[in-house]
């Protein structure tokens, strides 16, 4: 099973400011198969990245994806009101279980 | 458009059993994996499993085998999970999702709780 770290655990940062997130796999995640997910409270999570850097059906070029092996982050350039919330990564490269990473929360400071 | 609609909130007693449903719409249904997910209060996203309506092949997480079932019943475009006998730590937000790699769309949640 391929484990997924994040970090920083919590992100605190002002709207208008670059946000950077970390995940890093236990071992190599082919084909680059890594996707980014994005939840508010209250509601379900919502795909941003797949593929390590393609932005998901309407998510605005501010997301960004990078990374490969083991190493991938998620870029926010400028941060908006609406972007705070918790980001999660999840590998689906392997087989089965298709692991999460733990969460970044992203909260104003 | 493309929708996920699952069962409403559950409040159960611990040995009790429950099946919890997740509808699809706006797309053909057998050609998508469906993923289940859950996430206990306060804490990440866990991959329970998933299952290809087509054919229902099923796959789960080693952590989740032989405690819960995931079913299918496409000729109503609806997948399944399912417990025989729920504990107090099956209490969690469980959420179906459409995709067997990437989740692109997502089902809303059903609360379960489990209390004696």
């Amino acid at each position: 099973e391929i484990v997924l770290t994040q970090s920083p655990g919590t992100l605190s940062l002002s709207p208008g400011e670059r946000a950077t997130l970390s995940c890093r796999a236990s071992q190599s995640v082919s084909s680059s198969s890594l996707a980014w997910y994005q939840q508010k409270p209250g509601q379900a999570p919502r795909l941003l990245i797949y593929g390590a850097s393609s932005r998901a059906t309407g998510i605005p070029d501010r997301f960004s994806g990078s990374g490969s092996g083991t190493d991938f982050t998620l870029t926010i350039s400028r941060l908006e009101p609406e972007d705070f919330a918790v980001y999660y990564c999840q590998q689906y490269g392997s087989s089965p279980p298709l692991t999460f990473g733990g969460g970044t929360k992203v909260e104003i400071k | 458009e493309v929708q996920l609609v699952q069962s409403g909130a559950e409040v159960k007693k611990p040995g009790e059993s429950l099946k919890i449903s997740c509808q699809g719409s706006g797309y053909t249904f057998t050609n998508y994996r469906i993923v289940w997910v859950r996430q206990m209060p306060g804490k990440g996203l866990e991959w329970m499993g998933n299952i290809y309506p087509g054919d229902s092949n099923t796959r789960y997480s080693p952590s989740f085998q032989g405690q819960v079932t995931i079913s299918v019943d496409k000729s109503i475009n609806t997948a399944y999970l399912q417990w025989s006998s729920l504990k107090a730590s099956d209490t969690a937000m469980y959420y179906c999702a459409r995709g067997g790699g990437y989740s692109d769309y997502w089902g809303q949640g059903t609360l379960v709780t489990v209390s004696s």
